[in-house]
Formats: structure tokens, sequence, C-alpha cells
């Protein structure tokens, strides 16, 4: 069964970074926008970034704009997540999810999720 | 930003039961709307998309509607692996915004 697994997370003090990366295996990568999602303890995810499948179109949140860079590999079929200057409000269990069209802008629904990495920002 | 609101924000039922949710839009989505089941330490995973779309594999028992700004979910003859959290989550609009969530227990 296809999965994504993300990797990178960890305990980080406020204004470090953290690069994230979820790997797709027995699934289609290519062809698919892809997305980070985040969810801190006890709230509902909240959407990070989104890129399209031949990364022409991307899209933040407001919150990670200038701080966080999403980018994808097709040759390797993993998806990235550069995260700079870092705050209290970034800790999360962050998910790599797929959308179901190329396009990022329409967004759509997310399937399949990764299980998650932790990010941890304390000092 | 489209904002979602879940109710009820908790649910107590028994196995059998049937469990409605409701999720209300701060604006038209149109059929724009999802929803996700989350067990606790997992993924959130997608049971039903476009309102009433089920997802591959998903159990019958799973099912949606509305349209607009109201919409409800609903499980039939609730089964003791169904207790969980349920989050909607709309994409008419960036970014795309989920609920609170509901959580089933017993």
């Amino acid at each position: 069964e296809g999965q994504l697994v993300e990797s990178g997370g960890g305990l980080v003090q406020p204004g470090g970074s953290l690069r994230l990366s979820c790997v797709a295996s027995g699934i289609t990568f290519t062809g698919y926008a892809m997305s980070w999602v985040r969810q801190a303890q006890g709230m509902g995810p909240q959407w990070v970034s989104s890129i399209s499948a031949r990364s022409s179109g991307i899209y933040y949140t407001d919150s990670v704009k200038g701080r966080f860079t999403i980018s994808r590999d097709n040759f390797k079929d993993i998806l990235y997540l550069q995260m700079n200057n870092l705050t209290v409000e970034d800790a999360a269990v962050y998910y790599c999810a797929r959308l179901p069209r190329q396009s990022a802008a329409m967004s759509g629904w997310f399937a399949p999720w990764g299980q998650g990495t932790l990010v941890t920002v304390s000092s | 930003d489209i904002q979602m609101t879940q109710s009820p924000s908790s649910l107590s039922a028994s196995v059998g039961d049937t469990v409605t949710i409701a999720c209300q839009a701060s604006q038209d989505i149109s059929n724009h709307l999802n929803w996700y089941q989350q067990k606790p330490g997992k993924a959130p995973k997608l049971l039903i998309y476009d309102t009433f779309h089920l997802e591959t594999g998903v159990p019958s028992r799973f099912s949606g509607r509305g349209s607009g700004t109201s919409f409800t979910f609903t499980i039939s003859s609730l089964q003791p692996e169904d207790f969980a959290t349920y989050f909607c989550q709309q994409y008419e609009d960036l970014p795309p915004t989920f609920g609170p969530g509901t959580k089933v227990d017993i």
C-alpha cells in the first residue's frame, strides 16, 4: 500500500530553522499537487502550504509567508518544507498530504496523509 | 478566510446509534466541503469529499449532505471503530480551512 513518510521534525529554539521532507512510495506523486498541513496539540488541522504538480503554483498561509518555502523533487518523489525563523506558534505535528489534481490553486481534499512529524519550538 | 464551525464539539453515543454532526461555513462554499476522521496519534483520514462522495473503501454507513453554508455528516449504526474526532474542511477559497472538530466517544 502506498504511503507518505515525513521526517525532519524535532526540537528547535525560537528563531531557528528546520527542513521537513516527505517521501512518497507506492503512490503517484508526480502529476499531483502536494500540501503541508499542521496540527497543534488539541486543535484542528491548519493548512500551511501547497505546491502544484510542476511547481508552477505555490501558496502559503499568511502566517508563514516569507519564512517557509515549499518545494518538490519529482525525480525523487520528495516534498520539502524549509522553515526559517520559527516561533512558538509554529509548534505542531506537520503532515504532508496529496491534493486531487495538478493545480494547487483550488486545493480540494487531502488524501492520503503521512503519519506526521513533530516540530517543537522552545528555548 | 472562510471560518468553519462544527456542532456539537463532542457527543457520547453507543454502538448502533445514528449520530449527526453539523458544519457551518461563514460564507457560501457551494459543495466544496470534505469530512475527515482522526483517531488519537494518527493522521486525519478522508471519508467524504465534495459534500457527499464517499472516498474509496469508506463504509456506506457514513454519509454527508448540504450545500451553501450548511452541511451535515451522519454515521448510521455506529461501530466501535467509529469512535474518533471528525473534522469538516472547505476548499471554496484559499486558504482551505478546517472546522474545530467533533469528538465522538462512548
